[in-house]
């Protein structure tokens, strides 16, 4: 059973500050990718990761930088916080690339930045 | 870029109904993702289909790939299956992503 897993399900933190997502999935997938969700929006691909050390941008790249220095292990940088970074953050690994492989999610981060 | 569109946005009915969620997209396709997502966030793979039909307990999920239109039906429908239901599709950059609609809130009555 794939299992995803991050680092908090709640954080509040203030303008400013440098943020850390952390992601850890335990099926030896390739791939992984970092989302965010807002009401009426969905969700959207910040950046995904095809190999340790590769990152691709998504749809929002801005104000983000992700960092995978191991296989299993994905983080997403906020580098200064912004008030409208304010969302729901969803982490996710597929096995193998393209629209067509399951992605598996994780529980998600609800972060709040005043 | 693949445009993808749910309904209804939102919608309640009582236990024991039949329920319908609609997702069409504009670029064809041949493979759709059901997601759901209960509340506290976590999202959960229902389907992913590429023609015809698939039946997982009370759960259908229908696609016509020549329409561009998938269907997810619930049949005898009960409380715990109130939650968020997300089509997606693959899109954009070679089709190495997902493109999500924006989800069907359903909340099932007692």
């Amino acid at each position: 059973d794939v299992k995803v897993t991050q680092s908090s399900r709640y954080l509040v933190k203030r303008t400013g500050e440098k943020v850390f997502l952390e992601c850890v999935q335990d099926m030896d997938h390739e791939n992984m990718f970092w989302y965010r969700q807002d009401p009426g929006l969905g969700l959207r691909l910040i950046y995904f990761s095809y190999d340790v050390k590769m990152k691709e941008k998504g749809d929002i790249p801005e104000g983000y930088s992700v960092s995978r220095e191991k296989k299993e292990r994905f983080s997403l940088i906020l580098e200064s916080a912004s008030t409208n970074q304010t969302s729901m953050y969803l982490c996710a690994s597929s096995l193998s690339l393209g629209g067509y492989n399951e992605q598996f999610f994780g529980p998600g981060t609800r972060l709040t930045v005043l | 870029k693949n445009e993808v569109e749910q309904s209804p946005q939102n919608l309640t009915a009582q236990e024991g109904e039949f329920i319908t969620i609609n997702c069409s997209y504009s670029v064809g396709i041949s493979a759709l993702h059901w997601l759901q997502q209960h509340p506290g966030g976590g999202i959960v793979s229902l389907f992913m289909l590429s023609s015809g039909k698939k039946k997982h307990g009370r759960l259908i999920a229908t696609i016509n790939i020549q329409e561009k239109h998938s269907s997810l039906h619930i049949t005898a429908s009960h409380p715990r299956d109130s939650a968020v239901y997300i089509c997606a599709l693959p899109g954009g950059q070679g089709a190495q992503k997902l493109v999500f609609g924006q989800g069907t809130r359903l909340t099932i009555n007692p």
